[in-house]
This record gives structure tokens, C-alpha cells and sequence, in this order.
């Protein structure tokens, strides 16, 4: 089936640790995304890739990196210099088309600060 | 800047009857689409609807159909025939013309339909 995987589903940080997210998808889609989720905030923009070897910042990019070195992959690195990382993270992809193109989420990760 | 706000952080409903949550929106863009989504307790977010600012009629997909008042900016998203199964948190998204096609999402109606 194709779709959008995240690992781990849970993932805990001690302070000062990196940590990386992954995101994989067999949908063939050109575009990625990481979104934030924090509680009443709704999803927030992190990074996005339309092509590989190519990624641009989003609205809060800040303690964050990002590669694209294949088309089904998309890893989030959440650095040390994030200070508030505890969040609800959800990957997206979607085809390059017109402006109803649909885009598919993948089940999220956890990260919590320990 | 776009913007999409949603000012019911909580709904209820009782099974079987409809509810509508709202959505408003900003944009100068005159090209633009707008979608809601569903986030169940588990966290993935699943596509419902999609509404196009030239669209001439309001999309409906099954019990889910859009209230699209472009003069008001508002595509509110109304639920008929309410079942418990549709208790999640639902977002309303927009996309712009000439962006990377990010959305840009509302903070959420959490809502909670009762037997």
C-alpha cells in the first residue's frame, strides 16, 4: 500500500541531544513536508522540499535541519539549539499539480523532552 | 500574509443531527484553495473536502459539504447525519497561488459528538 511512514511514533530527548525523525514515502511525490503540532496551535510549517537535494525554511525552521538526498525520504534532525522541541510532529507529501492537489500525512511523531 | 481562523476551540453534537465549524480566512491572493481535514485521537490527518476560491458551486463529498461565502471569506464545513466515529479535532487549511503549495492551517475545532 502506498503511503507515508514516520518512525519512531514516540521519541524522547534528553537536553542538549540531536535527534532525528524520519519520513519515507512510496508515493513517488515530488513535494515534503514536517509540520509542528503543538495543543490550540494548529500545524506550523518547519521545512519543505519540492525536489531532491533541494529544501527551503518554513515559518519556524529555527533548531531545526533537514536533508533530501532521495525522493522517498525526508528526515527531520531537531538540534540542541530547539529549545522547546516537545511537539507532535506530521510529515506531508503531495504530487506537483494544481492548487486542489491533496496532501497525504503520515501517522506523526511524539518527541518529548525528558 | 494568508491567514485561516477558526474561533470554536470546542464543539459538541448529538448523533445524527448536522454541525457546521467554522473557518474564516485572509488572503490577497484571488487564487487560492481550501481544505479541511480530520485528525482523530491516533494523529494522522485525513483529507475530507476541497474547495476552490473560482469553484462556482459548494463542493460536497458524502455527509461532508462546505459552506463557501467568498464575499465573507468563510468555508465553513458542515457535518449531516453526525456519527461517533466523527469525534476528532478538524482543521481548515488553505493553499495560495505561486507558493511552494504548504498549507497554512487554523488551530482547530475539536469536536465531540454524543449518543
Amino acid at each position: 500500500d502506498g503511503g507515508i511512514t514516520q518512525s519512531p511514533k514516540y521519541l524522547f530527548r534528553k537536553e542538549g541531544q540531536n535527534v532525528t525523525l524520519s519520513c519515507e514515502q512510496n508515493l513517488n511525490h515530488d513535494a515534503m513536508y514536517w509540520y509542528r503540532q503543538d495543543p490550540g496551535q494548529g500545524l506550523r510549517l518547519i521545512y519543505y522540499s519540492q525536489i531532491v537535494n533541494d529544501f527551503q525554511k518554513g515559518d519556524i525552521a529555527e533548531g531545526y535541519s533537514v536533508s533530501r538526498e532521495k525522493k522517498e525520504s525526508f528526515p527531520l534532525t531537531v538540534t540542541s539549539a530547539q529549545k522547546n522541541p516537545t511537539a507532535f510532529y506530521l510529515c506531508a507529501s503531495h504530487r506537483m499539480g494544481g492548487m486542489n492537489t491533496e496532501a497525504f500525512f503520515g501517522q506523526g511523531t511524539r518527541l518529548t523532552v525528558v | 500574509a494568508q491567514k485561516i481562523t477558526q474561533t470554536q476551540p470546542g464543539m459538541f453534537v448529538q448523533e445524527k443531527e448536522a454541525v457546521t465549524l467554522d473557518c474564516t480566512y485572509d488572503t490577497s491572493d484571488p487564487s487560492y484553495g481550501l481544505f479541511w481535514y480530520k485528525q482523530p485521537s491516533s494523529g494522522e490527518m485525513i483529507f475530507l473536502i476541497y474547495q476552490g476560491s473560482y469553484d462556482q458551486q459548494n463542493a460536497t463529498e458524502g455527509r461532508y459539504s462546505l459552506n463557501f461565502q467568498k464575499a465573507r471569506k468563510s468555508a465553513n464545513l458542515v457535518i449531516s447525519a453526525s456519527q461517533l466515529g466523527d469525534s476528532a479535532m478538524y482543521f481548515c487549511a488553505m493553499r495560495i497561488s505561486g507558493s511552494a503549495r504548504q498549507l497554512t492551517f487554523g488551530s482547530g475545532t475539536q469536536l465531540t459528538v454524543l449518543p
